[in-house]
């Protein structure tokens, strides 16, 4: 079966620090793979996306990047960290409209 | 682009009370529909979907029909109990992949 992995569960962070979140996926190959945002009260936000290796989208201008260094690897990362980078995120991948979500790292940058 | 209007809470019923929450949606093709919930402290769940019109999704007494007249995906329950105490989100997918949030209903259900 399909499994997802996303960690740290939570994450406190100084400003300027740099960042690094890991999501891994089991059980597929050559998945879409999706980094999310929930800000505090507001709803999901698409941040990039990867259809392959090395194929990275991004949706929104930000302080963040993204890599995909393997077919089932997804990081997210940043140089610098902002206050308002703050937030809860979410790795998702999908195949033929069928969506799974990882269970999210809260980041707060202090 | 593809968007999605949910409807604003926070919403707070009693316990074996009727829920409803809108949720409309606009996009250039013929998208499929979710409704995903977020319990709290935890990510989101796949809660129904309906990919192609007049589509009815169901799960845990949770329906919504797919009405591409009125471009609409409305999440109702008829009893909702304390657990149904989370945050529901409305979604679409087009032919991209990509999900379209709406910006998320929270609900509190009182016993």
């Amino acid at each position: 079966s399909q499994t997802i992995h996303q960690w740290p569960a939570t994450l406190v962070q100084p400003v300027g620090s740099p960042l690094s979140l890991e999501c891994t996926v089991e059980g597929t190959s050559n998945p879409n793979l999706y980094w999310y945002r929930q800000a505090a009260g507001r709803g999901l936000q698409l941040l990039f996306y990867s259809v392959g290796i090395g194929q990275i989208s991004s949706e929104v201008p930000q302080n963040l990047s993204a890599s995909r260094p393997q077919d089932r690897q997804f990081i997210l990362s940043s140089k610098k960290l902002l206050l308002s980078d703050s937030g809860f995120y979410l790795c998702a991948w999908s195949e033929d409209y069928g969506y799974t979500f990882g269970s999210g790292t809260r980041l707060t940058v202090v | 682009g593809n968007s999605v209007t949910q409807m604003e809470g926070p919403v707070t019923l009693s316990e074996e009370a009727f829920l409803t929450i809108n949720c409309t949606y606009t996009a250039t093709g013929y998208p499929s529909l979710f409704w995903y919930v977020q319990y709290p402290g935890e990510g989101l769940q796949l809660l129904l979907k309906a990919t192609k019109a007049d589509d009815k999704g169901s799960n845990k007494g949770f329906e919504a029909t797919y009405r591409k007249e009125t471009t609409s995906f409305h999440l109702e329950k008829g009893s909702v109990q304390v657990s149904d105490s989370a945050v529901y989100f409305c979604a679409l997918s087009d032919l991209d992949y990509k999900l379209s949030f709406g910006a998320g209903t929270t609900v509190t259900v009182r016993a």
